[in-house]
């Protein structure tokens, strides 16, 4: 039982490139989580998938979109990374508790 | 929209001492208020939580309190030692929902 696995771990992007970071979660869990977290700051949420099809913007999202692939993976796309973007990013499920991955640490330059 | 509120943003307690953080959250629909703790590096993970039918839960040196009239929760932690030293962040979720609103945290010190 790996829980939420994210990938990569860490991803350095020159402006205006793309990329994706994969999400996987193996609990069963409905609802998936994709925050980013800032130095010094809290987790502010880009996007959610209450269940398998949908998916919802939270406080965050201009700059992302989000696929969940499936039930277990929820994928979340840079079309045009800014340096903005460089951040830490986690990937969570949830049942009642949030379970957290370990984050991608990405920098944008 | 929905908010939850954290203070304080820092706090620098000796070691043995007890520490006190406190959450105010807006939505009165809210009925799961976890806390997670978030050591350098890693990622946030629960320590404690608790349900809105309940006024208090204590597990070893953590405790939290709820009141749900005024709409706070806090987070007590007694007799700190230096491996408490990370940030806590407070939640508020409503189970029949799908989001959890984070506070801000507040970044803790046990100083040995």
């Amino acid at each position: 039982n790996a829980g939420v696995t994210q990938t990569p771990k860490f991803q350095v992007l020159k402006t205006g490139q793309s990329m994706t970071l994969q999400c996987a979660q193996d609990m069963n869990h409905n609802s998936m989580y994709w925050y980013r977290q800032d130095p010094g700051m809290g987790l502010r949420l880009i996007y959610y998938s209450a269940s398998e099809g949908t998916t919802d913007k939270g406080e965050v999202p201009n700059g992302y979109n989000v696929s969940r692939l499936n039930k277990r993976e929820f994928s979340l796309r840079l079309e045009s990374a800014a340096p903005s973007q460089t951040s830490v990013y986690f990937c969570a499920s949830m049942d009642y508790e949030q379970y957290f991955g370990p984050g991608t640490r990405l920098t944008v330059t | 929209g929905e908010n939850v509120e954290q203070h304080p943003s820092t706090l620098s307690v000796q070691e043995g001492d007890s520490a006190v953080i406190k959450c105010t959250y807006s939505d009165s629909a809210s009925n799961y208020f976890p806390w997670y703790k978030q050591e350098l590096g890693k990622r946030p993970q629960l320590i404690i939580d608790i349900r809105s039918n309940v006024g208090e839960k204590k597990d070893q040196r953590i405790a939290v309190t709820l009141n749900k009239t005024a709409k706070h929760f806090s987070l007590h932690i007694t007799e700190t030692q230096p491996e408490d030293s990370a940030v806590y962040f407070c939640a508020a979720t409503y189970t029949g929902g799908f989001k959890t609103i984070f506070g801000a945290g507040t970044r803790l010190f046990v100083k040995a």
